[in-house]
């Protein structure tokens, strides 16, 4: 199977802060990979899509980038609303694979 | 609106089996695969494999193979995942999602409100 691994595992952050997250691949994935945030309780939501694509609904805040192995979630400006568990998923192969996740906290 | 109800919660005893259903509805259910990813408490989302509602083929994670069976009913646009041998380290929430075949593979779009399953004897 392949590998994601993410970093950090945990993250403290204010609002209107800037945030990356980082997402790494164990083996070359092109553009297959999304992330999705995660709110206590509740389902996923699907916020990037093909690395990059921002799904219908979401903030412009949100923004993907990356190909390959190394790929990023950036929140240009946090919301209170942010503040949430955040994960990516790999379907290049045929055994869909998701990061460990990143949990982003209220500083 | 498109939605994905699933069914309760289940309280299991080790060695047995449960049955988790996801009804679909607001689109045409055979058009679109359905996934299933579990959550164990307090851990992050584990991808179960996909069904797809048209032809009633599976794709299974290697882990789960031989213990988990998707199937469907498409009379009542509904998914179903049947989880057997049932262990402690089970006990999770299992959600149903939709597919969303993107442009570089695939994704999921549309959740369902997810099912306790707990095994105790």
């Amino acid at each position: 199977d392949i590998q994601m691994t993410q970093s950090p595992s945990s993250l403290s952050a204010s609002v209107r802060d800037r945030v990356t997250i980082t997402c790494r691949a164990s083996q070359n994935i092109k553009k297959y990979l999304n992330w999705y945030q995660q709110k206590p309780g509740k389902a996923p939501r699907l916020l990037i899509y093909a690395a990059s694509s921002l799904q219908s609904g979401v903030p412009s805040r949100f923004s993907g980038s990356g190909s390959g192995t190394d790929f990023t979630l950036t929140i240009s400006s946090l919301q209170p609303e942010d503040f949430a568990t955040y994960y990516c998923q790999q379907s290049y192969s045929d055994s869909i694979t998701f990061g460990q996740g990143t949990r982003l906290e209220i500083e | 609106q498109v939605q994905l109800m699933q069914s309760g919660a289940e309280v299991i005893k080790p060695g047995a089996s449960v049955k988790v259903s996801c009804r679909a509805s607001g689109y045409t259910f055979t058009e679109y695969y359905i996934h299933w990813v579990r959550q164990a408490p307090g851990q992050g989302l584990e991808w179960m494999g996909w069904a797809n509602p048209n032809t009633g083929s599976t794709n299974y994670a290697q882990k789960f193979q031989g213990r988990v069976t998707m199937t469907r009913d498409t009379s009542i646009t509904t998914a179903y995942m049947d989880l057997s041998g049932l262990r402690s380290d089970d006990t999770a929430v299992y959600y149903c999602a939709r597919d969303f075949p993107g442009p570089y593979g695939r994704g999921m779009d549309v959740w369902g409100q997810g099912t306790t399953v707990t095994v105790s004897s």
